[in-house]
């Protein structure tokens, strides 16, 4: 049983199109974490949900809206693609808090033409 | 704000060598201290972590000691394997400055490359 799954792995689109990634775990988790990895591999921080809520809102732009439809997904929708927004996005889930163990999901890596 | 440092990869070893990845970190309260993994075409994964000064976290051959006095928590390995070959990433939670949630901060990841 996959822990933290990600849907589409792999995602190309053109620059100005609006795309969404989906993220469920199934570990009964509380928290859930958005992350972006760029192209030097740097892991840096976007969002973070605690029970449906928002709780850690990086400097991320607002074309980058994540939503929570239940404890066990949290979605991210991106508007008017950038080139500079190409990467892989990992979501990824915690008992109560960065604190506890992260679990992430195998990543969404996507292209913008 | 909280920042990890990482020794510039990559890093290319035989098997059975001696590794050292060091990290350093500046933290603004008490942070814990983690140690993730990235092996090819995966998510990360937690390797070991340290909630306390002078904790050491152990975990499949891999340790590192957290050390306040240095704020330190280098990540060795007596022998390595081909199959430890991945990215390393050294990273610090602690609370965010002026907040009550904790945030995760990565080093920027260290490529460790295993020849048989």
């Amino acid at each position: 049983d996959t822990a933290v799954s990600q849907t589409p792995k792999y995602l190309v689109t053109q620059m100005g199109n609006d795309k969404s990634i989906k993220c469920e775990q199934n570990l009964g988790h509380d928290t859930m974490y958005w992350y972006k990895q760029d192209s030097k591999k740097f892991l840096k921080i976007m969002f973070s949900y605690n029970n449906k809520e928002l709780i850690i809102n990086e400097t991320v732009p607002n074309r980058f809206s994540p939503k929570s439809p239940d404890k066990a997904h949290l979605n991210l929708h991106i508007n008017s693609l950038e080139l500079g927004d190409s990467a892989v996005y990992f979501c990824a889930s915690s008992v109560r808090g960065v604190l506890d163990t992260q679990y992430f999901g195998p990543g969404t890596r996507l292209t913008v033409l | 704000g909280n920042s990890v440092t990482q020794m510039e990869g990559p890093v290319t070893l035989s098997e059975e060598a001696f590794l050292t990845i060091n990290c350093t970190y500046t933290a603004t309260g008490y942070p814990s201290l983690f140690w993730y993994v990235q092996y090819p075409g995966e998510g990360l994964q937690l390797l070991l972590k340290a909630t306390k000064a002078d904790d050491k976290g152990s975990n499949k051959g891999f340790e590192a000691t957290y050390r306040k006095e240095t704020t330190s928590f280098h990540l060795e390995k007596g022998s390595v394997q081909v199959s430890d070959s991945a990215v390393y990433f050294c990273a610090l939670s602690d609370q965010e400055s002026g907040g009550s949630n904790y945030k995760l901060t990565f080093g920027k990841g260290t490529l460790l490359t295993v020849n048989p």
